[in-house]
């Protein structure tokens, strides 16, 4: 059974990094693509970017290149989001998830990344 | 980037009737990566419909997708109340992924 298990909730100030966790049950890691997508509060979708795990190749959103690094883990079948120079506007709920024929398929609960000075 | 603009934005409608969600692209899409999301508060996105028509796995029948090119259609056949949720269209193309704004569907 596929899952996906987040980090914790996060509270940063502005200026700082955040790192995100991504477990990852049930599956091949390497097989598939991890995407990020982020919530702001009361907002909509926003795709991030992705990671091969197999590779280690990304592509980020063009609107968080420079300030995101995605990373991972196969030892432990886990999957990095780093967003660096955090504003305000970057509090969001954070989500990982797993490729289903390049759509996501399977997500994590969501991390909460709030940016307050 | 493709553009994903989706009508209505609220629909208010009551269980029993039927539901038609519309995403409309700024540029054409391959139907191959055309998706839907269905999310409810506190809750991640699930994903309904992969590739524009195909139902993702565990998602009931009601549930159906169409169109292509530029114009693509979610229809819910017949509303249960736990299908009151906010609906998400997304895009896959050139190695980049768009979402739509979202359709509200709420309880007549």
């Amino acid at each position: 059974q596929v899952h996906l298990v987040q980090s914790g909730a996060e509270v940063m100030k502005p200026g700082a990094s955040v790192k995100v966790s991504c477990k990852t049950y049930g599956y091949t890691f390497t097989g598939y693509f991890i995407y990020w997508v982020r919530q702001a509060p009361g907002q909509g979708l926003e795709w991030v970017g992705w990671i091969n795990p197999n590779s280690g190749g990304t592509n980020y959103a063009q609107k968080f290149q420079g300030r995101v690094t995605m990373t991972r883990d196969t030892s432990i079948s886990t999957a990095y989001m780093e967003l660096s120079r955090l504003r305000s506007d970057d509090t969001a709920v954070y989500y990982c998830a797993r490729d289903y024929s390049s759509s996501f398929g399977y997500w994590g609960q969501g991390t909460l990344v709030t940016v307050s000075s | 980037e493709i553009v994903l603009t989706q009508s209505p934005g609220t629909l208010s409608l009551s269980p029993g009737e039927r539901a038609t969600l519309s995403c409309r692209a700024s540029q054409s899409v391959s139907s191959n990566y055309l998706a839907w999301y269905q999310q409810k508060p506190g809750q991640a996105p699930r994903l309904l419909i992969f590739g524009a028509s195909s139902r993702a796995t565990g998602i009931p029948d009601r549930f159906s997708g169409s169109g292509s090119g530029t114009d693509f259609t979610l229809t819910i056949s017949r509303l249960e109340p736990e299908d009151f949720a906010v609906y998400y269209c997304q895009q896959y193309g050139s190695s980049l992924y768009t979402f739509g704004q979202g359709t509200k569907l709420e309880i007549k």
